[in-house]
């Protein structure tokens, strides 16, 4: 099985911030990553797939790269929108979850 | 526009079994595999199962293997999963979602509301 482990679980920012989430899989999964978010009560929604494509009417703010087993997400100038739980999601062999980054307020 | 509506959650025993339901709307829906993600209270996200879109092809996640049973009715575009021998750690939110793209192990573009099991005695 594929694991996936991002860092860190939670970060405290300000609104305006550059904001990096990492994942790493625990072996290579080409470009075949996800990031969604999840707000509390609510459904994830799909940002990024592919590694860096980014999903129709996502905000430009949100990129990705990455591939192989190391992928980033960044929030280039974070907005009070933004806080929430980020997961990425590698769909290569089967599908698994990262465990979830807790974006804050700082 | 694309709904997902699921329905069939509640309180069960260990032991026993529930048959989920996702009614789908708004999209070719035999064109799309469907899938199944959980999420333990409180905890992250954990993909279940999935059904390819011409419902050939099934996949679960070990930790169901045997005991659920993914099933779609495209007649009326619907989606199912079936749980035997539940346990208490199959507690959680079950979302139904959609496949972004054509293949089956694709992301998820569209989510239901989710559908609440509870195993306990």
């Amino acid at each position: 099985d594929i694991q996936m482990t991002q860092s860190p679980s939670t970060l405290s920012a300000s609104v305006g911030d550059r904001v990096t989430i990492t994942c790493r899989a625990s072996q290579s999964i080409s470009s075949w990553l996800a990031w969604y978010q999840q707000k509390p009560g609510k459904a994830p929604n799909l940002l990024i797939y592919k590694a860096s494509t980014l999903e129709s009417g996502v905000p430009s703010r949100f990129s990705g790269s990455g591939s192989g087993t190391e992928f980033t997400l960044t929030i280039s100038s974070l907005q009070p929108d933004d806080f929430a739980t980020y997961f990425c999601q590698q769909y290569n062999t089967f599908s698994t979850f990262g465990q979830g980054t807790k974006v804050e307020i700082k | 526009e694309v709904q997902l509506v699921e329905s069939g959650g509640g309180v069960v025993q260990p032991g026993g079994s529930l048959r989920l339901s996702c009614a789908a709307s708004g999209f070719t829906f035999d064109d799309y595999a469907m899938h199944w993600v959980r999420q333990a209270p409180g905890k992250g996200l954990e993909w279940v199962s999935l059904v390819s879109g011409d419902a050939t092809n099934t996949f679960y996640a070990d930790s169901v293997k045997g005991r659920f049973t993914i099933s779609r009715d495209d007649s009326k575009t619907s989606l199912y999963l079936q749980m035997n021998s539940l346990r208490t750690e199959d507690t959680a939110l079950y979302y139904c979602a959609k496949s972004h793209d054509y293949g089956d192990f694709e992301p998820n573009d569209y989510w239901g509301q989710g559908t609440l099991v509870t195993v306990s005695s």
